[in-house]
């Protein structure tokens, strides 16, 4: 089974728009980490947001929230007022493991165009 | 703080040929990755280091492709002989992996190296 499912491979949005990047996990381990990147056409891996598996409230971090829903093991990623420079691919990853030896996974991405 | 560093940044081989890829960490950080990123696709862990031992190798192509990470600190992954298929970047990540000390175990990427194998 995947560990990651994005199955949104492209989104357009109008800018100033909010968008919402879907993302669907599997495990096991009652703790883990979601993380949501950024990906520019220059390649660069850019972190936005982070969430717990025991965090108790949503991730916010300026414009980017994460809509945790843990009993359908989704983690889907809301921006808020889009802007052109938000287009890029977004890769949703996981953490799952413990202190001494962590594995992440990353899903397939989506690519957002923000259209003008 | 300096991020990851990579070099080269592109490299152009035919296949059968050998290349290195190397990678700086973060100062400090004890877990370093790589990551083969084919075009289109999303990252794919190849190794992880946890200071110089290898705690996960399991997606690496070990008939070609091997890494080291000597005194825990940067690191070179190699492919001998390449194939058409390894065109993609390579990843070097660090983090961490300390609880408390603000995102548990994020990974902070280099730039990547681009590879083209002819």
């Amino acid at each position: 089974a995947q560990k990651i499912t994005q199955t949104q491979p492209g989104m357009f949005v109008q800018e100033k728009e909010a968008v919402t990047l879907d993302c669907t996990y599997d495990t096991s381990d009652p703790s883990y980490g979601l993380f949501w990147y950024k990906q520019p056409s220059s390649g660069e891996m850019i972190f936005l947001i982070y969430q717990g598996s025991y965090d108790q409230q949503n991730a916010t971090e300026g414009r980017y929230s994460l809509n945790f829903q843990k009993a359908r093991k989704s983690a889907n990623l809301v921006i808020s007022a889009s802007q052109l420079g938000d287009s890029a691919m977004y890769f949703c990853a996981m953490r799952e493991g413990s202190e001494n030896f962590n594995k992440f996974y990353f899903g397939s991405g989506t690519k957002l165009n923000v259209k003008p | 703080e300096a991020g990851v560093a990579q070099s080269p940044r592109y490299k152009i081989i035919e296949k059968r040929q050998s290349v290195a890829f190397w990678c700086n960490p973060i100062s400090g950080h004890a877990t370093l990755y790589w990551y083969q990123q084919i075009l289109g696709q999303g990252p794919k862990l190849l190794i992880q280091f946890q200071n110089n031992g290898v705690v996960d190798d399991s997606q690496l192509p070990k008939d070609r492709f091997s890494a080291e990470r000597l005194k825990g600190v940067d690191s070179t992954l190699k492919i001998q002989p390449a194939k058409l298929e390894d065109s993609a970047v390579y990843l070097c990540a660090s983090s961490l992996n300390r609880l408390g000390a603000g995102v548990a175990y994020e990974q902070y990427f280099g730039p990547g190296t681009r590879l083209t194998v002819t």
